[in-house]
């Protein structure tokens, strides 16, 4: 089971704006970095947020990352049909000394 | 434009040993700055890491598969493969290699980015 947890789900209409929290501890959030990923229906996953907050090339900016101690957020706004997708926050645990992946959160644009 | 290609067989029997092999393109595996790694997603669950590896042969491996796990690296063919003994039905699921970046301390700490499209490993007999 997963050291960082993730609402199984989120939905919100179009255009609005849904937020997606990620818990862990001070082995893993606490003390590195937080990278989320995106995960769209039958695909393999790709980077949206690294180093907490920053956006790699290509990535529309609206979307967003946080974090505070040991828990971070994902942030996206204008809500678009798109965006349905699983999401999962990672990041490497110190105490298991491997990199791990939040439970995921599946987002649904009503 | 790096990208990277899981190849191996779809369905392994139970007991047996699981072996895929990842080949990276438009670039080098004996870069510096990143390791190799495998990542694998049951059918309908989350991601799991399975572990990475530097060019020159060090890995990292999860605890909860590393007395299964082999990672090896074969730079002349610009290639790394995974090797998971023992399986199960509980193996089953779509594996995925990706790389991901080195960071200050040396260990493969970074993000994963690109990753393959994935290949769907079965085990039945």
């Amino acid at each position: 089971q997963s050291v960082l947890t993730q609402p199984p789900s989120v939905s919100e209409a179009p255009r609005q704006r849904v937020t997606i929290s990620c818990s862990g501890s001070s082995s893993n959030i606490g003390n590195n970095a937080v990278n989320w990923y995106q995960q769209l229906p039958g695909k393999a996953p790709k980077l949206l947020i690294y180093y907490d907050d920053l956006l790699p090339s290509g990535v529309s900016d609206r979307f967003s990352g946080s974090k505070s101690g040991t828990s971070a957020s994902l942030a996206i706004s204008g809500l678009q049909s798109e965006d349905e997708a699983d999401y999962y926050c990672a990041a490497w645990d110190d105490s298991l000394n491997g990199y791990v992946f939040g439970t995921g959160t599946k987002v649904t644009v009503l | 434009q790096l990208q990277l290609q899981e190849s191996g067989p779809g369905l392994v029997k139970p007991s047996e040993t699981l072996s895929l092999t990842c080949t990276v393109s438009g670039g080098s595996i004996s870069s510096s700055s990143y390791y190799w790694g495998w990542i694998r997603q049951p059918p309908g669950k989350g991601l799991e890491w399975i572990g990475s590896i530097y060019y020159s042969g060090s890995t990292y491996y999860n605890p909860s598969l590393k007395s299964r796990v082999t990672i090896s690296v074969d730079t002349s063919k610009n290639q790394f493969s995974l090797k998971l003994s023992s399986v199960t039905a509980a193996d089953t699921a779509v594996y995925y290699c990706a790389r991901p970046l080195m960071g200050a301390t040396k260990r493969p700490d970074g993000w994963f980015d690109p990753w393959g499209q994935g290949t769907l490993v079965t085990v039945s007999s």
